[in-house]
């Protein structure tokens, strides 16, 4: 089945302690993307990438690292949460003009 | 800058009417436009995609528009069922790299 697999679902860490949320892909997509959704705000973009060792900033890129070292995976890297990314994370890939698709989720509680 | 708006921010409806969701924004020039289903605490599930020189595309009851020279699109969905309470995103993708999405049409569905 194509999907885009998210882990964990649900996480709950303490402020500062590094984290790694990740993604995986099946369908062999090129772009992959992180994505937070706040109250209010919608879903604003963190990083994406066109491809394998190519990143780039989204609207929200403060407080996060991505890699992309194979084509199926790209982590979200926070090295030192703090409250205000308690969030729910969304990974998404796609091929070029081709629809995105979501992983589930990924809700974040930093305390 | 791109910027999506959605309105309204909700919206309630009785069953078996049917319904049209906005979605404008402020740069003609895109390369495609997606609308999206969300459902509560849920990831978002693609509905329809509407490359930039398409005028819309149909999936069921559901039809989607798009006037670039406007800067609009449309959700039209027949016949409304308790099943399509939801929140609809549109995200409008301005090159092969970024995508920024509209914060949403509540959805409700009165049985």
């Amino acid at each position: 089945e194509a999907q885009v697999t998210q882990n964990p679902r649900y996480l709950i860490t303490v402020t500062g302690k590094k984290l790694t949320v990740t993604c995986s892909q099946n369908m062999n997509h090129e772009y992959m993307s992180w994505y937070r959704q706040d109250p209010g705000l919608g879903l604003r973009q963190i990083y994406y990438s066109m491809n394998v060792e190519v990143t780039d900033k989204g609207d929200v890129p403060e407080g996060y690292k991505v890699s992309r070292k194979e084509k199926r995976n790209f982590p979200l890297i926070l090295e030192s949460p703090s409250p205000n990314q308690t969030s729910l994370y969304f990974c998404a890939s796609s091929s070029g003009a081709r629809p995105l698709h979501f992983g589930n989720g990924t809700r974040l509680t930093v305390t | 800058k791109q910027e999506v708006t959605q309105i309204p921010a909700a919206l309630s409806v009785p069953e078996g009417e049917n319904l049209v969701l906005n979605c404008s924004f402020t740069d003609s020039a895109i390369y495609n436009l997606q609308w999206f289903r969300q459902d509560p605490g849920k990831g978002l599930t693609s509905l329809l995609l509407i490359q930039s020189s398409q005028r819309e595309q149909t999936s069921g009851r559901l039809n989607a528009s798009l006037d670039k020279s406007s800067g609009r699109s449309t959700l039209y969905i027949a016949a409304s069922q308790p099943g399509d309470s939801a929140t609809y995103l549109c995200a409008v993708r301005p090159g092969d790299d970024k995508i920024i999405f509209g914060k949403g049409t509540r959805l409700h569905i009165l049985p």
